[in-house]
């Protein structure tokens, strides 16, 4: 089944405790890309890659960092959450170009206190 | 910066009646996509349509697009209590493969 999976799904954890929130997708996908959902912030987009070692900065960088060594992981990485990092991420992975859908993951609550 | 704008924020119907949701976008594009979120799940996609094509149908789905006014509307005929859902507009930018997403549309269907 295609999928993109993310892990974990629920997470609480305190500020300055260094945390990675893994994705993975089976499709072969060249494109992934991390999001935050907020309340009436609807979804911003914090990093991207185009492909294996390509990443980019999305709207919201700041705070984050990604890796993308392999083609199907593409893991979010919080050196030292704060509690304004409290949201909902999503991650996505599509085929290459402006035209394709994106498939998005379960999504993972992270809380900082 | 929050390329789609949907309009209403929510929207209540009851079930058997349409539902309409808007979005409009500043910015020339290549595509719009709409999504629909299930509280708190990932977003599922519903219907592309290109910056060429006026309409374009699926199922109960119709959605518009009006390049000159950087508009579109998504119509879900005769809705149904499961359409209960967010649903958001993306727009897709004339390279590449990102997409810049609105704030969505709540849409609640009462049985």
């Amino acid at each position: 089944e295609a999928q993109v999976t993310q892990n974990p799904r629920y997470l609480i954890t305190v500020t300055g405790k260094k945390l990675t929130v893994t994705c993975s997708q089976n499709m072969n996908h060249e494109y992934m890309s991390w999001y935050r959902q907020d309340p009436g912030l609807g979804l911003r987009q914090i990093y991207y890659s185009m492909n294996v070692e390509v990443t980019d900065k999305g709207d919201v960088p700041e705070g984050y960092k990604v890796s993308r060594k392999e083609k199907r992981n593409f893991p979010l990485i919080l050196e030292s959450p704060s509690p304004n990092q409290t949201s909902l991420y999503f991650c996505a992975s599509s085929s290459p170009g402006a035209v394709n859908e994106q498939y998005f993951g379960p999504g993972t609550r992270l809380t900082v206190t | 910066s929050q390329q789609g704008e949907e309009d209403p924020q929510a929207l209540s119907i009851q079930e058997g009646e349409n539902a309409t949701m808007n979005c409009s976008y500043k910015t020339s594009i290549n595509n719009l996509q709409w999504y629909r979120q299930n509280s708190g799940r990932g977003l599922v996609h519903l219907i592309l349509i290109r910056s060429n094509e006026r309409e374009k149908h699926s199922g109960r789905l119709r959605v518009t697009l009006d390049t000159s006014k950087k508009s579109s509307s998504l119509l879900i005929t005769a809705s149904r209590a499961a359409d209960t859902a967010s649903y958001f507009c993306a727009t897709g930018e004339t390279s590449g493969s990102r997409l810049t997403f609105g704030e969505g549309t709540q849409l609640t269907v009462n049985p």
